[in-house]
């Protein structure tokens, strides 16, 4: 069964602290994703990474870095947490050659004050 | 580039009722359309998703239909039930998208009993 993990559920940090959040995929996928879930607001996507340390920003990167070491696992960081980054954080993998179909994992939600 | 607007963001039918939510989209070369499914605490989960060659597809409750004319299309859900109590997103892909999505904000959707 396909699987993406992520690292944490509920995740609490205070402001200026630097913050990981890591995510897992077992389907060797090659395109993995980070999201922003706002009530409202929808998805909108950080970071994408088509490829093992390749990386291209998405709608909202500031704020946010990326590290993709190994195919199977995507770090979010957030340098210096704000509480404007309180949210909750999905993962998602995809494989070009099979289809655009995203796999997200259950989502971590981050508060930050 | 791509945006698509979901309407309504909330919906409340009776327990055996219709729903219909309705996507637009701005660029006349996308070329897939995804429904998502987001139960409370999981990350969303394609349900149905229609290619531009086709303008309906359906899946037991659930069709979909696209207006490639008007650039929208919609999520049919026939004989509500409670199961079907979730957050509802469209998406669609650029031709040029590198496999990228872009969401819509979602729908809520509530079966009252």
């Amino acid at each position: 069964d396909v699987k993406v993990t992520q690292s944490s559920r509920y995740l609490v940090k205070r402001t200026g602290e630097k913050v990981f959040l890591e995510c897992v995929q077992d389907m060797d996928h090659e395109n993995m994703f980070w999201y922003r879930q706002d009530p409202g607001l929808g998805l909108r996507l950080i970071y994408f990474s088509y490829d093992v340390k390749m990386k291209e920003k998405g709608d909202i990167p500031e704020g946010y870095s990326v590290s993709r070491e190994k195919k199977e696992r995507f770090s979010l960081i957030l340098e210096s947490a704000s509480t404007n980054q309180t949210s909750m954080y999905l993962c998602a993998s995809s494989s070009p050659t099979e289809s655009y179909e995203q796999y997200f994992g259950p989502g971590t939600r981050l508060t930050v004050t | 580039g791509e945006n698509v607007e979901q309407h309504p963001s909330t919906l409340s039918v009776q327990e055996g009722d219709s729903a219909v939510i309705k996507c637009t989209y701005s660029d006349s070369a996308s070329n897939y359309f995804p429904w998502y499914k987001q139960e409370l605490g999981k990350g969303p989960q394609l349900i149905i998703d229609i290619r531009s060659n086709v303008g309906e597809k359906k899946d037991q409750r659930i069709a979909v239909t696209l207006n490639k004319t008007a650039k929208h299309f919609s999520l049919h859900i026939t004989e509500t039930q409670p199961e079907d109590s979730a957050v509802y997103f469209c998406a669609a892909t650029p031709i040029d998208s590198n496999y990228q999505l872009i969401w819509g904000a979602g729908t809520k959707l509530i079966i009252k009993p």
